[in-house]
């Protein structure tokens, strides 16, 4: 089955650019899409089709996909950013995957 | 604007079955299928299956076939989550979530508020 590989934790200090990888086989070859999970709330998703922002979604997060890596970078990183960041893809023999997640933490 | 109401928390002991349910509105709902995601105590996210709201096909992850019916109701424009056998480690927070493409790349925009199933004797 298909697998994708974060990070377990990431820290950057408020201001700074925080980047967030997830790793795949020949990930390049789909579209990755990043979801911002705060406590005891549903996910939102920041970035889709790989570097997409939905509305509503601040310009400083931003995204890339080439490789077999997948990067979620958020630019001016400020505290409301920390939070669990999870990846995820599709992949034909399995559908969606979701990588294991990513805790964010500003400091 | 787009809403995902999910039925509230239950609480079923092992071997047990319990049905979510998830009522959309706000959008035509054949328009869109419906996925469904679980996360259990302090872990990761982790992809269920999907259902399309159109034709009732359904696909899921190998490790919740046989166990995991999704259904549609139109009339209602509502989706059913049925889990049969449960085990303690099938506690978890049940999010639905609606089916978005872009240019053939799906993701999940609008979420439900999400389902605590509890199992334990």
């Amino acid at each position: 089955s298909y697998e994708l590989t974060q990070p377990p934790s990431v820290s950057v200090s408020p201001g700074q650019t925080a980047s967030i990888t997830c790793s795949g086989d020949k990930l390049g070859d789909k579209y990755a899409c990043w979801y911002q999970q705060k406590p005891g709330q549903s996910p939102v998703l920041v970035m889709y089709h790989d570097s997409k922002r939905p509305s509503g979604i601040p310009e400083r997060f931003s995204g890339s996909n080439s490789g077999n890596t997948a990067t979620l970078t958020i630019s001016g990183t400020q505290p409301m950013d920390e939070a669990d960041y999870y990846c995820q893809a599709w992949e034909s023999s399995t559908a969606w995957v979701f990588g294991g997640g990513t805790k964010l933490t500003v400091l | 604007q787009v809403q995902l109401v999910q039925s509230g928390g239950e609480v079923k002991e092992p071997g047990a079955s319990v049905t979510v349910s998830c009522k959309a509105s706000g959008y035509m709902f054949i328009t869109h299928g419906i996925t469904w995601v679980r996360q259990a105590p302090g872990q990761g996210l982790e992809w269920m299956g999907w259902i399309s709201s159109y034709n009732g096909n359904t696909d899921s992850e190998k490790k919740f076939q046989g166990r995991v019916t999704m259904t549609t109701d139109t009339s209602t424009n509502t989706v059913y989550m049925e889990m049969r056998s449960l085990r303690s480690d099938d506690t978890a927070v049940y999010y639905c979530a609606r089916v978005d493409y872009y240019e053939s790349s799906g993701y999940f925009q609008h979420w439900g508020q999400g389902t605590l199933v509890t199992v334990s004797s």
